[in-house]
This record gives C-alpha cells, sequence and structure tokens, in this order.
C-alpha cells in the first residue's frame, strides 16, 4: 500500500528567504508524484507533477521538485516565496494514471513580511 | 485548463436531511470522479471513486449508503449525504479525470454544516 509522509505540518518563513517543504513516500511499484496548493475554503490547485523522465520537475508560481528515487522523496521547493504564497500544501502518489491519489497530511506555509 | 465545477459551495442542513452535491466538469468528459472528504486541519481522505455509467467503489469504511454516488453523465457525478448528522460536517472535494488523462482536476470544494 501506498503512503506519503509530509515532515513538516506547518513551515514559517520570512518573505523572499528560499524554502522546502519535505515529502517522502513508500510504495512498491512505480509511482507517480504531484504536488498541490489548496488556498482557505478552496480546493485543490496542481503545482507540478512527476511522471516520468528528468528527475528535476518545474511547476507554476516559481515552485520546483526533486524526485529522488533511491530516498523515495519529493521535495517541494522556492527559491524566494511571497506573501501569496501563503496556504496549504499537499503532496500526493498515484501508482498509475487513472487512479486513485493518496495525499499526504498537508504542510501549512506562512510567509511572515 | 480543464475546469470542474461544484455546487453549492457551502450548505447548512438540519440533522436527518439530505443533501446532494453536484460535481461538474464544464470542458471535458471525465470518465472518472473522485469524491474527497476533508475534516478540518486534516488531509483529503478518498471517500469513493466513480466511473461513468457503473457504480462507485467506496473505500474501507465508507458506508455506501450513507453516502450515494451517482456518475450518470460524462459531465456530471453527485454526491447525496442522506440522513445527514453532525459528524457529517466537514468539506467535501471533487476531482475529475479525462479517459486516460494524468491529472485529476478539483473542484472548489463544498463545505456541509450539519446542526
Amino acid at each position: 500500500a501506498q503512503s506519503v509522509t509530509q515532515l513538516d505540518s506547518q513551515v514559517p518563513v520570512f518573505e523572499e528567504a528560499p524554502v522546502e517543504l519535505r515529502c517522502n513516500y513508500s510504495s512498491s511499484v512505480s509511482v507517480y508524484l504531484f504536488w498541490y496548493v489548496q488556498y482557505p475554503n478552496q480546493g485543490l490547485q496542481l503545482l507540478l507533477k512527476y511522471l516520468s523522465g528528468s528527475t528535476l520537475v518545474k511547476g507554476i508560481n516559481g515552485f520546483e521538485a526533486e524526485f529522488n528515487k533511491s530516498q523515495t522523496s519529493f521535495h517541494l521547493r522556492k527559491p524566494s516565496v511571497h506573501i501569496s504564497d501563503t496556504a496549504e500544501y499537499f503532496c500526493a502518489v498515484s501508482e498509475g494514471y487513472g487512479n486513485k491519489l493518496v495525499f499526504g497530511a498537508g504542510t501549512i506555509l506562512r510567509v511572515k513580511s | 485548463g480543464a475546469v470542474v465545477s461544484q455546487h453549492p459551495s457551502w450548505v447548512i442542513c438540519k440533522s436527518g436531511t439530505s443533501v446532494k452535491i453536484e460535481c461538474r466538469s464544464l470542458d471535458f468528459q471525465a470518465t472518472t470522479m473522485f469524491w474527497y472528504r476533508q475534516f478540518p486541519k486534516q488531509s483529503l481522505m478518498l471517500m469513493a471513486t466513480s466511473n461513468e455509467g457503473s457504480k462507485a467503489t467506496y473505500e474501507q469504511g465508507v458506508e455506501k449508503d450513507k453516502f450515494l454516488i451517482n456518475h450518470a453523465s460524462l459531465t456530471l457525478s453527485t454526491l447525496t449525504v442522506t440522513s445527514a448528522h453532525p459528524e457529517d460536517s466537514s468539506f467535501y472535494i471533487c476531482s475529475a479525470k479525462r479517459a486516460g488523462g494524468f491529472e485529476a482536476f478539483f473542484g472548489q470544494g463544498t463545505r456541509l454544516t450539519v446542526v
């Protein structure tokens, strides 16, 4: 069975500082990996996804993530955050296209001025 | 991009009544739709997967007679919470996928409060 662990429940950071949100997964087969962002009382928006190929994936809003198979990680990074990046971020894994997503517990990113 | 719309965005109902939530794919055909529940300060938990024209597949621990899911067309799935109780109060989110697609597109969610 798949599982996703987001190691930090909250990450406070000052504006324009870099940030890394950590995500580790477990699965017995090849997986597809996703990062979503959720603003209060809204649905989820896809930031980026890893399906195959280059392990460094670039997404929207300046975010990127690196797939590390040996460490079973898919950490999300941004070199310089903005106040508007304050939201909750979810890492998710799927064992194949068309299959269900399993989500991590989420990480709340709080950007302070 | 693909757009998924949920209606209503929020609903308050009395205990014992039923509530229907709609999930529509506005500009694509969704062969598969997923329903999630999210409790405050928690992650999304998958409730069920529905494929157009067939019965939904429910996750373990989800009461299929309480949470009725219908996916009668390629653009519409509905979740009906029957005989709602305060413990059913939650944020319900749907997502939809095209045939052969990798990405799931999410609706904006429905906040259900049962009083």
